[in-house]
């Protein structure tokens, strides 16, 4: 099984202000790597898949980067919708589809 | 557009089953492997099953191995999920997703059905 590991668990940062997000995989993924946002009481949003295309929709303050094993989410300016829990999640192989544990980023 | 919609969910009691269903829209359903993700109040993600687009392969979690059944209707764009045994750590909002395939490299899932054990 791949396990995903997300760094840090929780990030607090300022409005305005640019935060990095990483996810490490235990074996290589390629590039079959996906990004989401959660919010209280809401589905997961896909934000980014193939390690670094954005969604339909998704605002281009957010990017992601990485192959194989190393990747980075990074929010450019947050806003205040941007506060939630980001997962990765590695759909190179299954099964199992294995997800990190997710980064809380909140407010400082 | 691709739509996925769960149904199914409710209050069942320890030991009893359900059985979740997934209507898919907007993409060519028969071409994707489908799967079914899980989390937990306050909890992260889990995988929980998944089947290849004929059916060939069904693969399970460890934790709901035994007890749980996926399977797909292509005739339907439908995909199900079969829960025997509850158990209260089964407890959590159910997702169906649908995998990548060729060209589309997107994974897309559906808003979740809850699922509630507890006597």
């Amino acid at each position: 099984e791949i396990v995903m590991t997300q760094s840090p668990a929780t990030l607090s940062v300022s409005p305005g202000e640019r935060a990095t997000l990483s996810c490490r995989a235990s074996q290589s993924v390629s590039s079959n790597l996906a990004w989401y946002q959660q919010k209280p009481g809401q589905a997961p949003r896909l934000l980014i898949y193939g390690a670094s295309t954005r969604a339909t929709g998704i605002p281009a303050r957010f990017s992601g980067s990485g192959s194989g094993t190393e990747f980075t989410l990074t929010i450019s300016s947050l806003q205040s919708e941007d506060f939630a829990v980001y997962y990765c999640q590695q759909y190179n192989s299954w099964p199992p589809w294995t997800f990190g544990q997710g980064t809380k980023v909140g407010i400082k | 557009e691709v739509q996925l919609v769960e149904s199914g969910g409710g209050l069942v009691q320890p030991g009893r089953s359900l059985r979740l269903s997934c209507a898919a829209s907007g993409f060519t359903f028969d071409d994707y492997a489908m799967h079914w993700v899980r989390q937990a109040p306050g909890k992260g993600l889990e995988w929980v099953s998944g089947i290849s687009w004929n059916s060939g392969s069904r693969a399970y979690a460890d934790s709901v191995k035994g007890r749980f059944t996926i399977s797909r209707d292509n005739a339907k764009n439908s995909l199900y999920l079969q829960m025997n045994s509850l158990r209260a750590e089964d407890t959590a909002l159910y997702y169906c997703a649908k995998d990548t395939y060729a060209a589309d490299r997107s994974p897309s899932w559906g808003q979740g059905t809850l699922v509630t054990v507890s006597s």
